[in-house]
């Protein structure tokens, strides 16, 4: 069993859909992490969290350190939305990332 | 402020050759991890350094290498090259000393082995 889970694997959605992608963890954190990959490789950081919530634009990131769960919601989701979403977790003092397989989300106008 | 450079984007090498691939983080980081992604296991940790000293390494075999000069820019050398390590290599740096601070990742070098 992989230490990040994430669901689902693959997401389509028409523009303007709210989109909740999830990420389950089984190893304690310091932080969580949420990226995203465009076609092409680059990878950018959207949230890095350790408790509660944050929002960015029509990004939200939660976390619930108890159940070792945490989502990503996108508001009014946009065509330009499409990359895949990875979630990431980083441990103590283990100055490393274990990454989920990714989301690929296809948001089609 | 110029991102992370990784250099080159894109090798091709042929078994049983080596490969250095460099990355230079943003000015003021000091950590700067390496990461290899493939279709099949996805995003995995290589190792990450910070001031010159590695101070984690994931689960590859000793024919992957990497250092930091005092600039703090990384190289990563693989020695012996196979057909499995055709990937995505991204190196990260981030400003503090652990990855509870947000990493900043390079463009990617494309390695293919044939």
């Amino acid at each position: 069993k992989n230490e990040v889970e994430q669901s689902p694997q693959n997401l389509t959605a028409q523009e303007g859909e709210f989109i909740t992608i999830n990420c389950s963890y089984s190893v304690g954190i310091s932080a969580l992490h949420w990226l995203q990959q465009h076609p092409g490789g680059g990878i950018v950081s959207l949230f890095m969290l350790s408790s509660g919530k944050k929002k960015h634009g029509r990004l939200i990131a939660t976390i619930n350190i108890q159940e070792k769960h945490s989502s990503l919601h996108i508001t009014a989701s946009h065509p330009r939305d499409s990359a895949v979403y990875i979630c990431a977790v980083s441990g103590g003092s283990n100055y490393k990332l274990t990454f989920g397989k990714g989301t690929l989300l296809t948001v089609n106008p | 402020k110029a991102g992370v450079t990784q250099t080159p984007r894109y090798l091709i090498k042929t078994r049983g050759q080596q490969v250095t691939l460099s990355c230079s983080p943003i000015s003021g980081h000091r950590s700067v991890s390496w990461y290899q992604q493939t279709p099949g296991q996805g995003l995995q940790f290589l190792f990450e350094y910070f001031s010159e000293t590695q101070r984690n390494k994931g689960n590859f075999p000793g024919r992957f290498s990497g250092r930091q000069f005092s600039n703090s820019r990384s190289e990563m050398n693989v020695s012996t090259l196979e057909l499995g390590d055709s990937a995505l290599y991204l190196c990260a740096s981030s400003l503090a000393d652990s990855t509870e601070n947000i990493q900043y990742f390079g463009a990617g070098t494309r390695l293919s082995v044939l």
